[in-house]
């Protein structure tokens, strides 16, 4: 059973670079979320998704673009990365409402 | 909009001791979850704990429990007999029942456990 799983765990890249951040879940969840931490701010929302094609935005989604085409994949691209955006990113997915978030292992970006 | 807040930073217990985490939240439904997260040095993010707003009695797992004073909005995390892989960062956590709303968490306590 893979639960939640996250590539690249270890990600550099270079200003103004596109990037992806992969997600995929095998447990069928109907939610999936995307965090940053950084130090000082704990864990803040990029975007979440209720189901496959509907996303919305959480507190930072300023740079950042998803998509879910699939009930298991939530990719996450940084379109033109920034340095500000060098960050540790987690994946998330919740079965409803009800019920607490699974996380996956995070992915430790560097932005040069 | 729901904020969670603690307001340790950073804490230290002796092994085998019991130390507690406070959280307070600000929210005006009277129904939500909340749960406490453990982050140890491997970054993975843990449930420790879970607790439903409509039930009184406090919930409990092993060695964790909380103390859940609806009315005055704290949620705190007491850690008995505290062992050296407790030491994490905790995180609390916030969830409405209204919408799709994802979890709202504070900012964290680093634990650190003395042998």
């Amino acid at each position: 059973d893979a639960g939640i799983t996250q590539s690249p765990r270890y990600k550099i890249t270079e200003t103004g670079r596109q990037v992806t951040l992969m997600c995929h879940q095998t447990w069928s969840h109907s939610y999936m979320f995307w965090y940053r931490q950084d130090l000082g701010h704990g864990l803040r929302l990029i975007y979440y998704s209720a189901a496959a094609d509907i996303t919305d935005k959480g507190e930072v989604p300023d740079g950042y673009v998803v998509s879910r085409s699939k009930t298991e994949n939530f990719p996450l691209t940084l379109e033109s990365a920034t340095r500000s955006q060098t960050s540790v990113y987690f994946c998330a997915s919740s079965r409803d409402t009800y019920n607490e978030q699974f996380f996956g292992p995070g992915t430790r970006l560097t932005v040069l | 909009a729901q904020t969670v807040t603690q307001s340790q930073p950073e804490m230290s217990v002796q092994e085998a001791e019991t130390v507690t985490l406070s959280c307070t939240y600000d929210t005006s439904e009277s129904d939500y979850y909340l749960f406490w997260y453990k982050q140890p040095p491997s970054r993975q993010m843990i449930l420790v704990i879970r607790q439903e707003a409509y039930k009184q009695q406090n919930a409990t797992e092993n060695r964790f429990s909380v103390n859940f004073q609806k009315a005055a909005k704290s949620f705190s995390l007491k850690i008995s007999d505290s062992q050296l892989g407790d030491a994490a960062m905790y995180f609390c956590a916030y969830r409405s029942l209204t919408g799709n709303t994802p979890l709202v968490f504070g900012k964290g306590t680093r634990l650190s456990v003395i042998a």
